[in-house]
């Protein structure tokens, strides 16, 4: 069983639409929580990170993060084109960054 | 500034044949990391640095080796490259060895073992 599992998708979706992005863990070690997105042919950005389960806004990106039950959700609102990547989680936990497989969203005009 | 700068962009070997990947970041960070990106796998760290001489191995260390003689430069080698090895492979660099701290990206290397 992986660490980190993410649902690679793809995902297509109309612009203006929520968009809700998903992974799961099985560490319960794992301490913060990152999401990075990654345009084509393009190496990985830092989006955002939170460690405390809760919410974390930053403009149309929302982090969500429940420890309880080992989920975390990156939500996109009012989704653009320029949105289309692939999203990346990942976390750390004992001095490791662990990634998940990554979702490729693709956001249609 | 260029930030992390990786060459080749592209490269095919066959089996056997070595080759170093070459990684520039020009942030002055002393912490510098290489990746390997398989499809549907995300990304696994092979080695990592915390300055000039100082290198550690990742997650997926065996069939590479790295040194760190400039804060700059962090090459990547490969000895008898071999089909599993057949990835893209990103370099990266941060500031501090936080790991929530931004790690900045290099654009790849897709490398194609045949």
């Amino acid at each position: 069983q992986k660490e980190v599992e993410q649902d690679p998708g793809p995902l297509s979706v109309p612009e203006g639409a929520i968009v809700s992005l998903n992974c799961t863990y099985s560490n319960s070690a794992f301490q913060y929580f990152m999401w990075y997105r990654q345009y084509s042919r393009k190496g990985p950005e830092l989006l955002m990170y939170t460690y405390s389960s809760g919410n974390k806004e930053d403009g149309r990106f929302t982090a969500q993060v429940d420890k309880s039950s080992k989920y975390i959700s990156l939500f996109i609102r009012d989704s653009q084109p320029s949105d289309s990547a692939t999203y990346l989680c990942a976390m750390t936990a004992g001095g490791k960054l662990i990634f998940g497989q990554g979702t490729e969203l693709s956001v249609k005009p | 500034n260029a930030g992390v700068t990786q060459t080749p962009k592209f490269r095919i070997l066959k089996i056997g044949q070595s080759m170093t990947l070459q990684c520039t970041q020009d942030m002055n960070h002393n912490y510098m990391y290489w990746y390997r990106q398989d499809p549907g796998m995300g990304l696994k760290l092979i080695y990592y640095s915390v300055g000039a001489g100082i290198t550690d191995k990742g997650e997926v260390p065996n069939g590479y080796n790295v040194s760190r003689s400039t804060t700059e430069d962090f090459p990547l080698r490969l000895e008898l490259a071999a089909p599993s090895q057949t990835s893209v492979y990103f370099c990266a660099s941060s500031s501090t060895s936080a790991l929530t701290d931004t790690q900045y990206f290099g654009p790849g290397t897709r490398l194609t073992v045949l």
